[in-house]
């Protein structure tokens, strides 16, 4: 049982837009602690698509944004594309855990 | 070119031990907190164990404590995680990932390795 919670799958069509979300507590989104997020595909090394909310590293193209209020955030994707398919994770911080905290990750299916 | 490739995974019997290993190369790696991050089948991602730039202040998720030892050899560029009486509960990919601090106070991983399978048998 993951510390924050997702949706275990999501699915769109080319060119539409999806939203992942990632409901957490008290202890960690509601407390502040950013919320970051990262795009698995099979057979390869998780990479993160937004950190700190709704910073996208170099290279990561602005279909995807992030955002946070309260206890939950979210991760938009627009303009969806056949490469999006994946497996997506949040992650963040928790202060009665003292560490680490991620989602249980969403399957993200391009029709 | 910047990455972590990890080593070491396989299948072992229950209570017995391997070493796991994630080799550094393009960037700085004594500069970096390392973690050691767990994924088992249909679960999400679960810290195993953390260790701080200079090789202190280890710490480990409950499940693993007494059991798994989290080192590094800057010199080598290495992070290693020794992993003794394994259960069945420890099956996941193992995959060592780079600290990053924000300035908020909280902490994220700029850059993963792919893993490495670890499957105990009964």
């Amino acid at each position: 049982q993951s510390v924050l919670t997702q949706p275990p799958s999501v699915s769109g069509a080319p060119g539409q837009r999806v939203t992942i979300s990632c409901t957490g507590s008290n202890s960690n989104l509601g407390a502040g602690y950013e919320v970051h997020w990262y795009q698995q595909v099979p057979r390869t090394a998780p990479k993160v698509l937004i950190y700190s909310k709704n910073n996208r590293p170099s290279g990561v193209p602005d279909r995807f944004s992030g955002s946070q209020s309260g206890t939950s955030a979210s991760l938009a994707i627009t303009g969806l594309q056949a490469e999006d398919e994946g497996v997506y994770f949040c992650q963040s911080f928790d202060n009665t855990l003292n560490n680490v905290v991620f989602g249980g990750g969403t399957r993200l299916t391009v029709l | 070119q910047v990455q972590l490739v990890e080593s070491g995974g396989g299948v072992v019997q229950s209570g017995r031990s391997l070493r796991l290993s994630c080799v550094a190369s393009g960037f700085f790696f004594r500069a970096y907190g390392m973690y050691w991050i767990r994924q088992a089948p249909g679960k999400g991602p679960e810290w195993v164990a953390v260790i701080w730039h200079d090789g202190s202040n280890p710490e480990y998720e409950d499940s693993v404590k007494g059991r798994f030892t989290v080192s590094r050899d800057n010199s080598r560029n290495t992070l290693y995680l020794q992993m003794n009486s394994l259960t069945v509960d420890d099956t996941a990919v193992y995959s060592c990932a780079r600290r990053v601090e924000t300035p908020m106070g909280g902490l994220y991983f700029d850059l993963w390795g792919p893993g490495t399978q670890v499957t105990v048998s009964a």
